[in-house]
């Protein structure tokens, strides 16, 4: 069974930084590509990058309002993905979920794990 | 301002049928294929439609997609109680270079 697990969400100050991780297990994490999401509270859901697998580059694309902010990295040996969270702004507090696509280079959310919030407040 | 537009809600007694729509544009649904994602209250979202109507393992027949020119639409058939739930399409944007998503549907069994 896929199964994806975000953690490191919490309460942080505005400028600040904060790191979520994304477990994976069921699947051959390094053969697929990774993309975040948000959803902030009462809101709609919005994109916020990806990275491809290997074989695909390893790239990494993001929305235009965390580019230079935000890094996704993963670690395929441990089946993990990151996403690493710079200059916290408060309209950035959403919950983030961390899912799977189709193949190595797929946006899409074919699986998803349950979410982690981030509240940016001072 | 969401760049796919949807019906903030749609309706339907148990057995009927509701249908929702999403409105885009020549950049995003008018040259890339659309998913659909199911939302209910509290938990993740999950993949309901993809490639414009293909539907995920598990997913019952009741769902269906479609799309023509710049919209789509997600089809709902037989209305049960467990289809209560936030509704979003989503599709890539070739001028935004990433997926864009729509406000969501809130549908309600009556």
């Amino acid at each position: 069974e896929v199964q994806l697990v975000e953690s490191g969400g919490g309460l942080v100050q505005p400028g600040r930084s904060l790191r979520l991780s994304c477990t994976a297990s069921g699947f051959s994490f390094g053969d697929y590509a990774v993309s975040w999401f948000r959803q902030a509270p009462g809101k709609g859901l919005d994109w916020v990058g990806l990275i491809t697998s290997k074989t695909y580059g390893g790239t990494t694309q993001y929305v235009a309002s965390v580019k230079g902010r935000f890094t996704i990295s993963r670690d395929d040996s441990k089946s993990f993905a990151y996403l690493q969270m710079n200059s916290l702004r408060t309209e950035d507090t959403a919950v983030y979920f961390c899912t799977r696509g189709f193949n190595g280079a797929s946006w899409t959310g074919a699986s998803w794990g349950q979410g982690t919030l981030v509240t940016v407040s001072s | 301002q969401s760049v796919l537009t949807q019906p903030p809600s749609a309706s339907g007694t148990p057995g009927q049928g509701v249908t929702i729509s999403c409105s885009g544009s020549s950049s995003n649904i008018g040259s890339n294929s659309v998913n659909w994602y199911k939302q209910l209250p509290g938990a993740a979202p999950k993949l309901l439609i993809h490639s414009n109507y293909q539907r995920p393992s598990g997913v019952p027949d009741r769902f269906s997609g479609s799309n023509s020119g710049t919209s789509a639409s997600l089809a709902i058939s037989g209305l049960q109680s467990e289809d209560e739930a936030d509704y979003y399409c989503a599709v890539w944007d070739d001028s935004l270079n990433g997926p864009v998503f729509g406000a969501g549907t809130k549908v309600t069994v009556l």
